[in-house]
């Protein structure tokens, strides 16, 4: 089965570091893009970045930029979403997607990532 | 960047009507358009990629269209398990990819 699996809640304290992952299985994983998607509580898809398994070539939202890292393992076949510093505003949850070969929408999600980050 | 605008927020449909959503793209994206259904703590599902191809497992009652800049997901009978959020979002040009506000469909 083709999937990508996320790792589970965090609840941080605004300051904290913290490092979400998101793993795929079923498929050639350096063959593919895997993107994250904020949600925050209420609103709509925020999507935050992307990176390339197969070389970690890594694109960010203009709006995100520097306020996370997007990086990966391609030997275990994961990405991982980091932040160095959360804040309150940081709380949503969090989804992984794969970019589809044929074209560029996201074919298979994460079941999500919810952060919490709060003093 | 590419600005979605989807119409109109809240859709209220009566199960077995037809609901029509829309689309709009700031910009052409030609057919680089994809359809997205979430439901309540559910993550999102492709329904469509390329303006108009359904992705795999979708029911035929699910469609779309357009091209450029209007782009329209119809579905042609709501089942109970239709009502949810649909995004729609471009990936003409990217980064960044960017979706739509989303329309909701409720009961009516």
């Amino acid at each position: 089965e083709v999937q990508v699996v996320q790792s589970g809640a965090e609840v941080k304290k605004p300051g904290e570091s913290l490092k979400i992952s998101c793993k795929g299985s079923g498929y050639s994983f350096t063959n593919y893009w895997i993107g994250w998607v904020r949600q925050m509580p209420g609103k709509g898809l925020e999507w935050m970045g992307i990176i390339y398994l197969g070389d970690s070539d890594t694109r960010y939202s203009p709006s995100l930029q520097g306020q996370v890292t997007i990086s990966a393992d391609k030997s275990i076949g994961t990405a991982y979403l980091q932040w160095s510093s959360l804040k309150a505003s940081d709380t949503a949850m969090y989804y992984c997607a794969r970019l589809g070969r044929l074209h560029d929408a996201f074919d298979i999600w994460g079941q999500g990532t919810l952060v919490t980050v709060s003093s | 960047e590419i600005v979605m605008t989807q119409s109109p927020a809240t859709l209220s449909v009566s199960p077995g009507e037809r609901a029509t959503l829309s689309c709009r793209a700031s910009q052409s994206v030609s057919s680089n358009l994809a359809w997205y259904q979430q439901k309540p703590g559910q993550a999102p599902r492709l329904l469509i990629y390329g303006a108009s191809t359904r992705a795999t497992g979708i029911p035929a009652r699910f469609s779309g269209s357009g091209s450029g800049t209007e782009f329209t997901l119809t579905i042609s009978s709501l089942q109970s398990e239709d009502f949810a959020v649909y995004y729609c979002q471009q990936y003409k040009n990217w980064p960044p990819l960017t979706f739509g506000g989303g329309t909701k469909v409720e009961i009516k």
